[in-house]
């Protein structure tokens, strides 16, 4: 089975400071993604990257920097955490086909105090 | 942009019980649209998917119906057991895109034993 593997599984940080969420797959997949999922609504595509040391912005990437330094690890990164940010945070991986199904890790929740 | 909408938002049944969840969205130009589902402490999982030239998709006891005309689908689960219970996510993707998904905010079944 695919693996993705994201850390932390949570974490609390204040306001203002940088926070960084890892992620890393085992897959040997080309592209990988962060989701937001916010409480009653769906998951929002926030950056992704189809290769390494390339990323690309999603539906809502204000507030947000990603990372891809290799293929198997992607990082999300908000320099100045705002209180708006607090949400489950999920990074999934796929192959490059369209329709290649999302293989999602088990999310991250932040709260921004 | 694409938006999806699922509806209801939440539902409890006993088990055995047949449901039905019913999912729309708005671009004509999406193609396809895979399910995934989250069981209670997991990861988000794919379940089933349609494409835009289907009717009709049947997984053991999912069953997936799609209507172009009407930008609407149904996923029906029959003789639902006690590990059924998860969100259930629709999304859609539009043609073009390299994988990029729009999801719903989920729907959230309970089955009681």
């Amino acid at each position: 089975e695919a693996a993705v593997t994201q850390s932390p599984r949570s974490k609390v940080a204040v306001t203002g400071g940088k926070v960084t969420l890892s992620c890393h797959q085992t897959n040997n997949h080309d592209y990988m993604y962060w989701y937001r999922q916010d409480t009653g609504h769906g998951l929002r595509l926030i950056h992704y990257s189809y290769v390494a040391d390339s990323t690309e912005k999603g539906d809502i990437p204000d507030g947000y920097k990603a990372s891809r330094p290799s293929q198997e690890n992607f990082s999300l990164i908000l320099e100045l955490a705002s209180l708006s940010q607090t949400a489950v945070y999920f990074c999934a991986s796929s192959g490059r086909d369209r329709g290649d199904t999302l293989y999602f890790g088990a999310g991250t929740r932040l709260s921004v105090l | 942009g694409e938006q999806v909408e699922q509806l209801p938002s939440s539902l409890i049944v006993q088990e055995g019980a047949s449901v039905l969840i019913n999912c729309s969205y708005t671009d004509s130009a999406s193609v396809y649209f895979p399910w995934y589902k989250q069981e209670p402490g997991k990861r988000l999982q794919f379940i089933i998917d349609i494409r835009s030239n289907m009717e009709r998709k049947q997984n053991q006891r999912l069953t997936l119906l799609f209507d172009k005309k009407t930008k609407h689908l149904s996923l029906h689960i029959t003789a639902t057991q006690p590990g059924d219970s998860a969100i259930y996510f629709c999304s859609a993707r539009l043609s073009g895109s390299f994988n990029k998904l729009t999801f719903g905010a989920g729907t959230r079944l309970a089955v009681c034993p």
